[in-house]
């Protein structure tokens, strides 16, 4: 079946450690995305990745890295820098834009829930 | 700013009844979606429109343009229909700064659906 995979589902993290979360995809889609979900928020972009090897900065992407050195995978970093990194991490894949599409439709992950302790 | 809101936040309803749920945005778009989300997390794509209506089973989604405003429609509502619904949009290009394939979302709408 195709489809996007993350894992763990329950990460939990000491202070001052950084963790790094799991996206996988094999659907061959082109563009990835990682999400930041607070209660009573909507979703927040943390990077997204438009191709293999090139990545760039959503609205809050400080605290966080990210590698494109697959097609399928694009793992996200949470850093000792992210001041609040308790949250739910939501992963998303889409075909991509290409000549005159501007939109797709984005196909999502199960999630990650990230405490620290 | 360009901005997503929905209404209501919270929702419930008696098994049966018709729903309607409410997006509104700030600037023009390429495309707006709707989105559910379970109790568990996971998120599935409901619909892509760029204009007018569109039907699967008891779901429709409508939008219209001028007003900038979509709505989402559940008929003969049931329990399992219980879930976060979530209206995003991709700006069109000269409102939004970013790859016009990015999403920006609403905060969403809880709807509970009691038998």
């Amino acid at each position: 079946d195709g489809g996007i995979t993350q894992s763990p589902k329950y990460l939990f993290r000491k202070e001052g450690q950084n963790v790094t979360l799991s996206c996988e995809q094999n659907l061959n889609h082109d563009a990835m995305y990682w999400y930041r979900q607070d209660p009573g928020q909507g979703l927040r972009l943390i990077y997204y990745s438009q191709i293999v090897n090139d990545f760039q900065k959503g609205d809050i992407a400080e605290g966080y890295s990210v590698s494109r050195e697959k097609k399928e995978s694009f793992p996200l970093t949470v850093t000792s820098a992210q001041k609040n990194p308790t949250a739910f991490y939501l992963c998303a894949s889409s075909r991509g834009l290409a000549g005159l599409i501007t939109y797709d439709e984005q196909f999502f992950g199960p999630g990650t829930r990230l405490t620290v302790l | 700013k360009n901005e997503v809101e929905q209404s209501p936040q919270n929702l419930t309803a008696q098994e049966g009844e018709f729903i309607t749920i409410n997006c509104s945005y700030s600037v023009g778009i390429s495309a707006l979606h709707w989105l559910q989300q379970h109790p568990g997390g996971g998120i599935v794509s409901l619909f892509m429109l760029s204009s007018g209506k569109k039907k699967h089973g008891r779901l429709i989604a409508t939008i219209n343009i001028q007003e900038k405003h979509s709505s989402l429609h559940i008929t003969a509502s049931h329990p399992r229909d219980s879930a976060v619904y979530i209206c995003a949009v991709n700006f069109s290009r000269v409102n939004y700064g970013g790859s016009q394939g990015n999403l920006i979302f609403g905060k969403g709408t809880k709807l509970s659906v009691k038998p």
